[in-house]
Order: structure tokens, then sequence, then C-alpha cells
């Protein structure tokens, strides 16, 4: 069975410091990836999707970036955080091609100080 | 963008029906509406989807007008359990959510 994990649940940053969030899918191949924020009282905002390794679109201009260095790991970076970075990050997936159910990880909550 | 609009929020009283409305006039003839639900600090949770044709689960009623650009998610009991924020979407292959409505079932 498919499964997602993402790590760290739960970061607490200073301001200027760099930032790694890394989810992983097991359970399939060659899945569409995507890399939400949701900020405290707010909706879910879609950053990053990719369709396959290497492959990154970026929804909104800002801080962070992601890569994909293998199928089934997607990462968030940022060189230098900013307040305005805290929030919560959801990375999620779906079989390519497919119009189905998107799966959610359990969500990593970011804290800038 | 999110290609859908909801209200932001709705009462509904425990044991009635919730009605959440969703409006989607941009839909093109592809693709789907789904609706998703978001309990507290967690991911979101699926809860149906559709084309055109009007669908139910165990979980809810998803009514779509036979235009398309519009859609209503049922709930036929709420329970103090179905308090959630809910959105609507529609899919491409980009799942963008939109604000979606805060509904409160009330004891």
């Amino acid at each position: 069975s498919q499964t997602i994990h993402q790590w760290p649940a739960t970061l607490v940053q200073p301001v200027g410091s760099p930032l790694s969030l890394e989810c992983t899918v097991e359970g399939t191949s060659n899945p569409n990836l995507y890399w939400y924020r949701q900020a405290a009282g707010r909706g879910l905002q879609l950053l990053f999707y990719s369709v396959g390794i290497g492959q990154i679109s970026s929804e909104v201009p800002q801080n962070l970036s992601a890569s994909r260095p293998q199928d089934r790991q997607f990462i968030l970076s940022s060189k230098k955080l900013l307040l305005s970075d805290s929030g919560f990050y959801l990375c999620a997936w779906i079989e390519t091609g497919d119009t189905g159910e998107l799966f959610f990880g359990e969500g990593s909550r970011l804290t800038v100080l | 963008d999110a290609k859908t609009t909801q209200p932001p929020s709705m009462d509904c009283a425990e044991g009635r029906a919730a009605n959440l409305p969703c409006n989607h006039s941009t839909i093109s003839g592809n693709e789907y509406v789904y609706w998703y639900r978001q309990i507290h600090s967690q991911g979101p949770q699926y809860i149906i989807h559709g084309l055109k044709n009007n669908e139910t689960n165990e979980m809810a009623s998803l009514i779509i007008t036979e235009d398309r650009k519009s859609s209503t998610l049922i709930l036929p009991h709420a329970t103090l359990r179905d308090t959630a924020v809910y959105y609507c979407i529609v899919i491409t292959y980009k799942y963008i959510f939109g604000t979606g409505t805060r509904l409160k079932v009330l004891a």
C-alpha cells in the first residue's frame, strides 16, 4: 500500500536560517507531488508541484524552492527564512495522469521567530 | 487562482442536513469537482468527487447542476465531528484549493 512520510513534524527556526522539509512516498512510482502551505487561519496555498524527477513548477513567487532529486522524494527549502514563512506545510501526491484522490502527509509546522 | 467560490462560513444544527454550495462557473468539460475537508491541524480528507452525475457515498452526497457551473455537498445528518473547513476544488493536474467554507455544527 502507498504511504507518504513528511518530516520534521515541528520546527522552530530563527529568521535568516535555512530550511529543509522532506517528503517521501512509498508504494508507488512516478507520482505527481505537491507542496502546500497554510498560514494560521488561512486556506491551503499551492506552492510547488512536480510531475517527474527534476521537474518543478512554482505557483507563487516566494522565498522558497523545491527539488525532486528522486522519483519519490520532494524537498522544500529556503536559504534564509522570513517571518512570513511560518505556517503548516503539507506534502501531497497522486498517481501520474490520474484525477483521483490527493493523498496528504501529516504536515510540518514551521514557526519562524 | 482557485476556480471555485464558496461562502466563508456556515452553521448547521446537529442532526440536520448540511448543504454546502460551491460555484465553479468556468469549469471545462473534462474537469472533475472534488470535495475535501480539513479538521484543525490535519491534512485535508477526501470526501467525494463527480464529473456530471450526482454522486453518493457513505460520507456525503454531491449534487452537480446540469450546466456544471455549481455544485452542493450534502452531509445528510451532520454531527459535531463534521465541524471543519470544507473545500470544493476543480481538478486539472493542479489541485488549487480556495479558502473553503468553515462549517460549524451546533449542538
